[in-house]
């Protein structure tokens, strides 16, 4: 079925340390994903995104992984600061179909400093 | 920076009530969408619009729901006759593409909320 979940519900990290945020997706035919950080009030904000004939991507202190094996998607975030603190979806894009985007659950990352 | 903009920030009405929440695409966009999120829950699809018809749409948007595009600039979503579980947030989002490979831009959601 189509769905799309995250393995933990909160993560909390120490400033200056890196981050891991995990997303399992259960839809094969998907190919794009996109792992979008959403603060208090705000619309979901773009951070990067991945084909799925890639395994990883970098980005500016963010890196995507792809593991199309298990159907498992992270999101690596380098010297995690304040600023990071929100929550995290990631998301799901079936190519050829109409943009519609399934949304994990969201993990929330609090960065204490 | 171009961005996407909603309005209201917030809507307040009755149930039974209709509200229309708008949206300001990206200008140079082709491709809507509506989505919503339910307070603390994830965040939802509720239909993709392009070419002044729907694509797709989710087993939320039933009848009570409609979308317009109604000039060059503005995307509406429309609920005729609100009920208590519609009080959400409510993003439009637009894109230059569909499908894979395309970054949707979100705006920053009116939360409507039905009593």
């Amino acid at each position: 079925g189509e769905s799309v979940g995250l393995h933990l519900p909160t993560l909390s990290v120490q400033e200056g340390d890196n981050s891991i945020i995990n997303c399992a997706y259960s839809n094969s035919a998907s190919d794009y994903f996109i792992w979008y950080k959403q603060e208090s009030g705000k619309g979901p904000q773009f951070i990067i995104d991945i084909r799925s004939n890639m395994d990883k991507r970098q980005g500016q202190r963010v890196t995507v992984l792809l593991n199309k094996t298990v159907k498992h998607l992270s999101l690596q975030i380098a010297a995690t600061q304040p600023g990071d603190s929100a929550v995290y979806f990631c998301a799901e894009n079936i190519s050829g179909n109409t943009g519609k985007l399934i949304f994990g659950q969201g993990t929330t990352l609090q960065v204490k400093p | 920076e171009p961005e996407v903009t909603q309005t209201p920030s917030h809507q307040v009405t009755q149930m039974g009530q209709e509200v229309i929440l708008r949206c300001v695409p990206i200008s140079n966009h082709l491709y809507f969408y509506w989505y919503r999120q339910i307070l603390g829950q994830k965040v939802e699809f509720l239909v993709s619009f392009y070419n002044n018809e729907i694509s797709e749409k989710s087993e939320i948007f039933d009848d009570q729901f409609s979308v317009e595009r109604p000039d060059g600039s503005n995307f509406t979503l429309k609920i005729r006759s609100t009920k208590l579980e519609d009080s959400a947030m409510y993003f439009c989002a637009s894109s230059d593409s569909s499908g894979g490979l395309s970054e949707q831009f979100f705006g920053p959601g009116t939360r409507l909320t039905v009593l």
